[in-house]
């Protein structure tokens, strides 16, 4: 149980394009989605929470315009970077916090294996 | 307000142990302990709450010093596949999990 699947696993994009990651929970529903992004030999910093059908909650500095997220069901957020260029260039990573399961620790959030996006 | 790990890194031999500690200015509730391997996503490890429950990981211990507002991760008998960066996540709100800066483990043959 709790597995977490991100697509594409990698992206090599030109700038000034824009780019779609998708984040689904395959065995579990998921209240919350959250979206990290992560630079090399850095921890991971939280850039936004994702709620089923409303809008996603952003952390300070992170551009709302720039980073979209969409969240379509409780299986699937999806982060649209927008016009990207080379600082954009990270691992992005989402997690899910389960809605339940017989298996599952509901009190804590299980990630994705991660998104390398590389602006050129 | 992110929490503090110490130390930022540790070199073993297979079989030593490490203790892998996590500090908060503020209140904790819980502790999450995760640990990624390079170019993967953080894998769940355990999650310490408030009033000493404990909920993961078989072959790994932690401990939950609520007055001291620190936890600590054990790692016994340490073996080549436990290398990996490791970090504590502390809850601010409701789900939101804020990260250490992450203790880099190697463990040598």
């Amino acid at each position: 149980g709790a597995v977490v699947s991100q697509h594409p696993s990698w992206v090599i994009c030109k700038s000034g394009t824009s780019v779609k990651i998708e984040c689904r929970s395959l065995d579990f529903q998921a209240t919350t989605m959250f979206w990290y992004r992560q630079f090399p030999k850095q921890s991971l910093m939280l850039m936004a929470t994702s709620n089923e059908g409303s809008k996603a909650t952003y952390e300070q500095g992170v551009e709302k315009d720039k980073f979209l997220i969409n969240h379509a069901s409780l299986t699937l957020s999806t982060l649209t970077v927008t016009s990207a260029h080379p600082e954009d260039s990270s691992f992005y990573i989402c997690s899910a916090h389960p809605q339940g399961g017989p298996s599952l620790v509901t009190d804590t959030q299980y990630f994705g294996p991660g998104t390398r996006l590389t602006v050129l | 307000q992110q929490p503090v790990q110490s130390p930022q890194a540790v070199i073993l031999r297979e079989g030593e142990d490490a203790v892998i500690n996590c500090s908060s200015s503020k209140a904790l509730y819980s502790v999450h302990w995760y640990r990624q391997k390079h170019g993967e996503a953080p894998v769940f490890l355990m999650i310490l709450l408030k009033g000493g429950e404990q909920k993961g990981h078989e072959k790994i211990s932690a401990s939950f010093n609520e007055k001291k507002q620190q936890s600590s991760l054990y790692l016994t008998a340490s073996q080549l596949s436990y290398s990996g960066t490791y970090f504590c996540g502390v809850l601010q709100g409701a789900q939101k999990l804020v990260f250490g800066q992450g203790t880099r483990l190697t463990i040598n043959p």
